[in-house]
């Protein structure tokens, strides 16, 4: 079974930094790209970034929005993903969702998400 | 970057309607639309890719269509476990981005 488990969310102040990481379990985790999708309170979705696997050089690609403060990387050996997160700004406030990428390029599987709250 | 508009934000429908909910690409896309299903306080839900192609396990009431700029999901006998907010999201290129969403509420 498919699992993604985030962790490291929590209450940061403005210009502070957090580093959110994701386990994955039930499947080759270096095979596959991953994304990082967030979702402010009681709004929509919001792709953040992601990832690509060895093949593809781990090249990631982010939204403008966090380019040059967030940082996506993996750790194929311990089956892991990390947001770092710098320079946080009160609108970086949402829950965070990791996801896989399938083969056909979308998300078929999430976390459950953290939620990173940025205030002083 | 792409925009993506969903219509209705929102909708009432009863239990056994048949529901269409609109998706439109300031560009073209080719096919590269999905859509996920959102319940309250859950993370999304994958339901389609490509299109039209059902994600493993999701049930065949749900139907997506289109291609280019307009695309459409379509639920066709709506059930309780249904009411949810739909997202679609292009993923032709970058930024990947997501519509703003449409709730499905119980009328």
């Amino acid at each position: 079974e498919v699992q993604l488990v985030e962790s490291g969310g929590g209450l940061v102040q403005p210009g502070g930094s957090l580093r959110l990481s994701c386990a994955a379990s039930g499947f080759t985790f270096s095979d596959h790209y991953m994304d990082w999708v967030r979702q402010a309170p009681g709004k929509g979705l919001e792709w953040v970034g992601h990832i690509r696997n060895k093949p593809d050089s781990y090249t990631t690609k982010y939204a403008a929005s966090v380019k040059g403060r967030f940082t996506i990387s993996r750790d194929d050996s311990k089956n892991s993903l990390y947001l770092q997160m710098n320079s946080l700004k009160s609108e970086d406030t949402a829950v965070y969702y990791c996801g896989r990428i399938n083969g056909y390029k979308f998300v078929d599987y999430w976390g459950q998400g953290t939620l990173v709250t940025v205030s002083s | 970057d792409i925009q993506m508009t969903q219509s209705p934000s929102s909708l009432s429908a009863s239990v056994g309607d048949r529901v269409t909910i609109t998706c439109r690409a300031s560009q073209g896309i080719s096919t590269y639309l999905a859509w996920f299903q959102q319940k309250p306080g859950k993370a999304p839900k994958s339901l389609i890719y490509a299109t039209s192609s059902l994600q493993s396990g999701v049930p065949s009431k749900f139907s997506g269509s289109g291609s280019g700029t307009d695309f459409t999901l379509t639920i066709s006998s709506l059930q309780p476990e249904d009411f949810a907010t739909y997202y679609c999201q292009q993923y032709n290129s970058y930024p990947l981005t997501f519509g703003g969403g449409t709730k499905v509420e119980i009328k």
